[in-house]
């Protein structure tokens, strides 16, 4: 079944522990994104990454770190830096250039911190 | 930077009208644009993508316009159902940014 796995769905996490969501994808696409949303607003770009090995922050990277060793995979971390991380976080892949940059979005991973 | 509105936080309408849903942008033209639904709870679902040198394009009962004068995108639902209602995102091609979205609900 082709798709995006975000684990866990839920988190629990007390304040000044780091905690990583994970993302996996079989879709083979190139692209991958993380996105914070808090209650009644929109979608946030927190990290990107167009190619293995390769990364970009978003407008909202400070407290967060990523990696992509793997095309499949883009781990986010919320560090104990980030100061209020209490939030949905969205991870989504796109596999085309430009014209065909439709998103797909996983099911999100919501984050609180105790 | 490029900033995008959609300078509706929600929008009430009756079962059966148009709803109609706009998307600002304020600096250069994005060579195309992009709505998404999102219900509560889950990940934005891609609806219609609408390019730069396209006015106007239609999936169903969805219309998207594209207006690079005014900056702006109008998406429409016509005929509209109690099953529309959920939050509509626009987001702009080269930064892969979103609005903010619009909350809409369809009352019967």
């Amino acid at each position: 079944d082709g798709g995006i796995t975000q684990s866990p769905k839920y988190l629990f996490r007390k304040e000044g522990q780091n905690v990583t969501l994970s993302c996996e994808q079989n879709l083979n696409h190139d692209a991958m994104y993380w996105y914070r949303q808090d209650p009644g607003q929109g979608l946030r770009l927190i990290y990107y990454s167009q190619i293995v090995n390769d990364f970009q922050k978003g407008d909202i990277a400070e407290g967060y770190s990523v990696s992509r060793e793997k095309k499949e995979s883009f781990p986010l971390t919320v560090t104990s830096a980030q100061k209020n991380p209490t939030a949905f976080y969205l991870c989504a892949t796109s596999g085309g250039g430009t014209g065909t940059g439709e998103l797909f979005f996983g099911e999100g991973s919501r984050l609180t911190v105790l | 930077s490029q900033k995008i509105e959609q300078n509706s936080e929600a929008l009430n309408i009756q079962e059966g009208k148009t709803a109609t849903l706009t998307c600002n942008y304020t600096n250069y033209s994005p060579a195309y644009l992009q709505w998404y639904r999102q219900d509560p709870g889950r990940g934005p679902v891609f609806l219609l993508l609408i390019r730069e040198n396209e006015k106007e394009k239609r999936k169903e009962r969805l219309k998207v316009t594209f207006d690079t004068t005014l900056k702006q995108s109008l998406f429409h639902i016509t005929a509209s159902q109690p099953a529309d209602s959920a939050t509509y995102l626009c987001a702009l091609e080269q930064d892969m940014r979103f609005g903010a979205g619009t909350r809409l609900t369809v009352k019967p």
